[in-house]
């Protein structure tokens, strides 16, 4: 463990509120990701960033927003308009280019009051 | 984009004996496989991964193999513990360094 904190370990959101879960690493990555898992599902890709200052959509990019100011933070913000916000959020980081292994977190867990 | 799919969703095995996951994938252009496993509560941690130049690689019990004219990949686990217990994910990687996950399959291994 540890390379990547992810904080808080759970988080309550009441209705219309956004919400900040936040991913740090101290591993020299270049390149971040956050991912979603509903129970028994797999892994779905909300946003990435390949480096500072420049992020891209994946496939569930609705409701959320990002931000790369720093090479080892990534914050993740789910906003109003993200109806069904519960789930388990996974932050993953890798060196980026060629080097695409990636490491995870240890997750936020995200509940509607 | 990438498509990948996974079976089974749940495997029961005797300890002892083997367990097979299948993945396949859509994207002729993918080049990477990796297998995370994920106890529960717990992050997924990467067990084996194989790339499209090779067709096998093997760590003690664990194998994966690849097929690129079918696309499929497939992890092996050979003289399952306990501890072998838990979710197994599947991905693809094709453009840039997005990695497409399966559905997960959960594995117990009975004493």
């Amino acid at each position: 463990d540890g390379g990547i904190t992810q904080s808080p370990k759970y988080l309550f959101r009441k209705e219309g509120q956004n919400v900040t879960l936040s991913c740090e690493q101290n591993l020299n990555h270049d390149a971040m990701y956050w991912y979603r898992q509903d129970p028994g599902q797999g892994l779905r890709l909300i946003y990435y960033s390949q480096i500072v200052n420049d992020f891209q959509k994946g496939d569930i990019a609705e409701g959320y927003s990002v931000s790369r100011e720093k090479k080892e933070s990534f914050p993740l913000t789910v906003t109003s308009a993200q109806k069904n916000p519960t789930a388990f959020y996974l932050c993953a980081s890798s060196i980026g280019g060629t080097k695409d292994i990636q490491y995870f977190g240890a997750g936020t867990r995200l509940s509607v009051l | 984009g990438e498509n990948v799919e996974q079976h089974p969703s749940t495997l029961s095995v005797q300890e002892g004996d083997s367990a097979v996951i299948k993945c396949t994938y859509s994207d002729s252009a993918s080049n990477y496989f990796p297998w995370y496993k994920q106890e529960l509560g717990k992050r997924p941690q990467l067990i084996i991964d194989i790339r499209s130049n090779v067709g096998e690689k093997k760590d003690q019990r664990i194998a994966v193999t690849l097929n690129k004219t079918a696309k499929h990949f497939s992890l092996h686990i050979t003289e399952t513990q306990p501890e072998d217990s838990a979710v197994y994910f599947c991905a693809a990687r094709a453009a840039g360094n997005k990695l497409t996950f399966g559905g997960g399959t959960r594995v117990l291994v009975k004493p």
